[in-house]
């Protein structure tokens, strides 16, 4: 079935290194991808995308990196700041749906 | 530009009764997805609206059901209660390009709970 996970729920970083936060998918046929971030009390906020054949997409500090071979994306943010502390979350659209199936999510704690 | 707006922002109801949740897309977007977030979880997608049709549903029953006016806005309504129910409703707004997976834009919630 479908289904998309996150390996670790927690990650802290020292303000000013850079993040990766690590998202696996089970579904092949998946060829969407999308990351948002969600503050506390808010709707999830849009990231950055990438499709299939995007191994890599950059945006502004942050790189999508995807590898098809192990079902297996990630998302780097360069220099943390504190504003960066949020829960993570990947998406994927099952291989073509217009819905999104989303992970668990990663919290992203940053330390001064 | 106005992004996508939900009404009301917290809504608290008791077990049996009936819920409607509404959402208005970004601008330019016509296609909006519902989507039930419980605590500690990622999003799960309810259904979604274009051309004021379901065109794709989710895994839930039949309580569950939405509708799309010709202005793009949209309605979820939730029958019959429980205390499971009790979440963050996320509204997404798109725009179908007729292509792959559009972007989806997320609006603040609306949340409910269920006594």
């Amino acid at each position: 079935g479908e289904s998309v996970g996150l390996h670790l729920p927690t990650l802290s970083v020292q303000e000013g290194d850079n993040s990766i936060i690590n998202c696996a998918y089970s579904n092949s046929a998946s060829d969407y991808f999308i990351w948002y971030k969600q503050e506390s009390g808010k709707g999830p906020q849009f990231i950055i995308d990438s499709r299939s054949n995007m191994d890599k997409r950059q945006g502004q500090r942050v790189t999508v990196l995807l590898n098809k071979t192990v079902k297996h994306l990630s998302l780097q943010i360069a220099a943390t700041q504190p504003g960066d502390s949020a829960v993570y979350f990947c998406a994927e659209n099952g291989g073509g749906a217009q819905k999104l199936v989303f992970g668990q999510g990663t919290r992203l704690t940053i330390n001064p | 530009d106005a992004g996508v707006t939900q009404s009301p922002t917290h809504l608290i109801k008791t077990r049996g009764q009936q819920v409607t949740l509404r959402c208005s897309p970004k601008s330019g977007h016509d296609t909006v997805s519902w989507y039930q977030q419980a605590l500690g979880q990622g999003p799960q997608f309810i259904f979604q609206y274009y051309e004021e049709e379901e065109r794709q549903r989710g895994n839930f029953p039949d309580r569950f059901s939405g509708h799309q006016f010709p202005n793009y806005s949209s309605e979820l309504n939730v029958n019959a209660l429980l205390l499971g129910d009790s979440a963050l409703y996320l509204c997404a707004s798109s725009f179908y390009s007729g292509g792959s997976t559009d972007t989806q834009y997320f609006g603040p919630g609306t949340r409910l709970t269920v006594l």
